[in-house]
């Protein structure tokens, strides 16, 4: 089936220390799938950090980039310099890009990253 | 802040009893997920309408969920009678349309069965 598998966690970093989330999918009944990585902050709602549609392309956001690698089947996201602000639970998903199967998303189980000061 | 509304933010319920969770979605938004998020972070889809109409409702949801989208009102999911499994973090997305759009959600509804 489809799924997602991403870096354990909890991760923990310094700040200004550099980042790599790891994300590797399958996705054996979706031929091009779209791929994302949510955020959830502390007390916040789930919410789109970034999305790429197109294999080989980069999508970027608040100073994290991830790229769509689909002979790697992966989607790892990266920092350069993480700050304190960081600090929250990292979702990797994929999802269809036709209509017919309503859009589900499928999430990884979330890293949490803690970032130190 | 999440654009789209659930309330209760908690709600705590006996085994067997109804549980009702609401969503209003953000503006503009015909289409509505429900996820279920358990305590090992897993999500599983639940359901998902497109303006009042189910698209898609796992098996589960047809057993013992209900869920509806009525127009001009808030969408709501409800257990009709409550198990120690259904304890989770319920979620609440909303898009613009069923095919490749970001999801919006919202804070989430936990639910605890004791």
């Amino acid at each position: 089936g489809d799924s997602v598998t991403q870096t354990e966690g909890p991760v923990t970093v310094s700040e200004s220390e550099s980042l790599i989330i790891n994300c590797t999918y399958s996705a054996t009944s979706i031929a091009y799938p779209n791929l994302f990585w949510y955020v959830r902050y502390p007390g916040e709602g789930l919410q789109l950090l970034l999305k790429v549609i197109t294999a080989g392309q980069k999508g970027s956001s608040r100073g994290f980039e991830a790229t769509y690698n689909k002979e790697t089947t992966s989607f790892h996201l990266q920092k350069a310099s993480v700050q304190e602000s960081d600090s929250a639970v990292y979702y990797c998903a994929l999802a269809p890009n036709y209509g017919s199967s309503g859009n589900k998303l499928i999430f990884g189980i979330g890293t949490l990253l803690s970032v130190k000061p | 802040n999440s654009k789209v509304i659930q309330t209760p933010r908690y709600l705590v319920k006996g085994q067997g009893q109804k549980a009702k969770m609401r969503c209003i979605p953000e503006k503009g938004h015909p289409v509505v997920f429900w996820y279920q998020q358990n305590k090992n972070n897993e999500f599983k889809f639940l359901i998902n309408f497109q303006n009042q109409e189910v698209l898609q409702q796992i098996d589960m949801t047809e057993k013992r969920f209900s869920a509806e989208c009525p127009s001009n009102s808030p969408c709501s999911l409800e257990i009709q009678s409550s198990e120690a499994g259904d304890s989770a973090l319920y979620l609440c997305a909303s898009s613009l349309t069923d095919s490749g759009n970001t999801l919006y959600f919202g804070e989430g509804s936990r639910l605890i069965v004791v």
